[in-house]
């Protein structure tokens, strides 16, 4: 069960958008539109930002976005503000019924 | 609103057990599944293991499968979580989470578990 591969790091000034991938197979990522994303700020839990790909639950600024093209989903954070700064994580729904988390990105900005 | 409190860690030999707990409020406990997910010092998020709505489902990580049991009462809204055979790799913050569209949408603040001799 390996995890799904996310960059290591990203970074961005104040106001441009940075794009995180996580790139799984057509056993998770790629074969349903079961893509969560989680954001965790240092000594914090984490917290959902992104379900089912692209839905944003009710409190989510529309400044992230969430996307998917075969086997890789993407976390698009536009408009970068200092508090986005942490660690992104993507999870998907596996074929045997389990789940599986990337392996994490953290997101600087400059 | 979900409130999910964790407790039942601490610091136990290699090869010994724990059982964690999860205290659930602000829901329908018994409608929902629910997860537990660790996360070891400095490290990213690992899936531990899911338990259905209605307790008789349950999926587990490769990682776990055989020494972990995921249980629920619903009577009590309480998740638990048996660890048997404990590993030093097994050292970690666990978190209980409850589902949502297959993955999860509420966490608690976390049970932090250390297996040292």
């Amino acid at each position: 069960q390996s995890a799904l591969t996310q960059p290591p790091s990203v970074s961005g000034s104040p106001g441009q958008s940075v794009t995180i991938s996580c790139t799984g197979t057509t056993s998770d990522v790629g074969g349903y539109n079961r893509v969560s994303w989680y954001q965790q700020s240092p000594g914090t839990v984490p917290k959902l930002i992104i379900h089912e790909v692209n839905s944003r639950p009710s409190g989510v600024s529309h400044r992230f976005s969430g996307s998917k093209s075969g086997n890789t989903a993407s976390l698009t954070i536009s408009g970068l503000q200092a508090d986005d700064e942490g660690d992104y994580y993507c999870a998907s729904y596996r074929t045997d019924s389990t789940r599986v988390f990337g392996g994490g990105t953290r997101l600087t900005v400059l | 609103q979900v409130q999910l409190v964790e407790s039942g860690g601490g610091v136990v030999q290699p090869g010994g057990s724990l059982r964690l707990s999860c205290a659930a409020s602000g829901f329908t406990f018994s409608g929902d599944a629910m997860h537990w997910v660790r996360q070891a010092p400095g490290k990213g998020l690992e899936w531990a293991a899911i338990i259905s709505k209605d307790g008789n489902v349950q999926y587990y990580a490769d990682s776990v499968k055989g020494r972990f049991t995921i249980s629920r009462d619903d009577s009590q809204n309480t998740l638990f979580l048996q660890m048997d055979n404990l590993r030093v790799e097994d050292t970690a913050m666990y978190y209980c989470g409850k589902d949502y569209r297959w993955l999860i949408d509420s966490w608690g603040q976390g049970t932090l578990v250390a297996v040292s001799s």
